[in-house]
């Protein structure tokens, strides 16, 4: 098992303001996926990223995995209240198939 | 489209009892995956098949048996349920390589 750490555990902010979640961790992954789950359903994925030092931007949320690819962000800029819900990145180790581990989320809720 | 879907959403046992979750896909799909969920825990996987009669233990199997059949199915066997496995369970699909689908999730309570 990978250790993992995604921070901050829980955000709550105001719409309109920007934010940063992190994912950590001491090993070099193949990939990484960010998931956001609402309540009541499964994640949904986000986005993929692979090569180290990539940015992925998905309208107003901006994605980057490190340069040594042990570590990732989301940048979500002017939040809304859609944007609530659970933020999960999943890194893929590598020669393990398709296998993802989870980290413990990062639980957003922007207050209209 | 139908996806993932798992049954049952919610169930109650009695310690000591057991039960299957199902969960079939109609993607075609030949990676599955069992994931459960707990609070401030994320999303720990179960087991894992890559394709018809193929398993292997995930992060946490014990107390778990599964089976892969067919490529539609991967049923999750709870042989003799524990208070600790009071959890949300999660199915998911893929292709090799790719994103996870997952269903909506079982909330499994044990007594």
């Amino acid at each position: 098992t990978q250790l993992l750490e995604q921070s901050p555990q829980f955000l709550s902010i105001q719409e309109g303001e920007n934010l940063t979640v992190y994912c950590n961790s001491s090993s070099v992954f193949s990939s990484l996926q960010w998931y956001r789950q609402e309540p009541g359903e499964g994640p949904v994925l986000l986005v993929t990223v692979v090569t180290g030092g990539e940015v992925k931007k998905l309208k107003r949320l901006t994605f980057q995995f490190g340069d040594a690819r042990k570590d990732s962000s989301l940048h979500i800029t002017a939040a809304q209240p859609g944007d609530t819900g659970l933020y999960l990145c999943a890194p893929q180790p590598p020669n393990t198939g398709n296998q993802f581990y989870f980290g413990t989320g990062t639980s957003l809720t922007v207050i209209p | 489209n139908a996806g993932v879907t798992q049954t049952p959403k919610f169930q109650v046992l009695k310690t000591g009892q057991s039960m299957t979750l199902q969960c079939a896909q109609d993607m075609n799909h030949e990676y599955m995956s069992w994931y459960r969920q707990d609070p401030g825990m994320g999303l720990r996987l179960i087991h894992y098949s890559v394709g018809a009669g193929i398993t292997d233990q995930g992060e946490v199997p014990n107390g778990y048996n599964v089976s892969r059949s067919t490529t539609e199915d991967f049923p999750l066997r709870l042989l003799s349920a524990a208070p600790s496995q009071t959890s949300v369970y999660f199915c998911a699909s893929s292709p090799v390589p790719g994103e996870l689908f997952f269903g909506e999730g079982s909330r499994l309570t044990v007594l």
